[in-house]
């Protein structure tokens, strides 16, 4: 069963501590794994796509990086305006369909 | 471009009334979709469509109906509203297999 999993479900950090977040998957044919941004009240922002292992993709203080099994989300020197809800979703080579993990909400508090 | 629009953002229904969530996007995309995000549970696929005349269930598709007619509109029907189906509903597009873009969302609860 494809299935993927997020970790931790909450994380607090001091502004400037930098962290990860951790997404495990189990998909089969895995076509692509995203990273998506959510705000409170707003709908999910894309931010990264993953489409083999060892692949890497920077966005500012943002980090993605794929394994064959997991996906982390480095957070480099956070500040406020990252805190947010992280999603994380694998799409299945054979349907396409996207199967979403259930978060991570980032609190950075300065 | 707009992108992804969604209407209405709140809802109030009654257990038993039917009501049309409408979604639009400007994109000519192929692939459109509705999810459901509950706490805790992340977002859930209901229906989902990969062209005009095509649909089909995802997930969690009971208690909902979709059509699309046209590659822009992709409305989901609930028939007899349920408190189960207290949710914010977000619809979604894409081309192809690349990343999806989501609209704002539509907050319903059912009373």
């Amino acid at each position: 069963e494809d299935q993927v999993t997020q970790s931790p479900e909450a994380l607090r950090l001091q502004e400037g501590e930098s962290s990860s977040l951790n997404c495990s998957y189990t998909v089969s044919g895995l076509r692509g794994l995203f990273w998506y941004r959510q705000d409170p009240g707003k709908g999910p922002e894309f931010l990264f796509t993953l489409y083999s292992a060892g692949e890497e993709k920077e966005k500012e203080r943002l980090k993605a990086t794929l394994t064959k099994k997991e996906s982390f989300l480095h957070i480099t020197a956070p500040k406020p305006e990252d805190s947010a809800t992280y999603l994380c979703a694998v799409q299945a080579g054979n349907t396409g369909k996207l199967i979403f993990g259930q978060g991570t909400t980032l609190q950075v508090k300065p | 471009n707009a992108g992804v629009t969604q209407t209405p953002k709140f809802q109030v229904l009654k257990t038993g009334q039917s009501m049309t969530l409408q979604c639009a996007q400007d994109m000519n995309h192929e692939y459109m979709s509705w999810y459901r995000q509950d706490p805790g549970m992340g977002l859930r696929l209901i229906h989902y469509s990969v062209g005009a005349g095509i649909t089909d269930q995802g997930e969690v598709p009971n208690g909902y109906n979709v059509s699309r007619s046209t590659t822009e509109d992709f409305p989901l029907r609930l028939l007899s509203a349920a408190p189960s189906q207290t949710s914010v509903y977000f619809c979604a597009s894409r081309e192809g297999y690349n990343e999806q873009f989501f609209g704002p969302g539509t907050r319903l609860t059912v009373l």
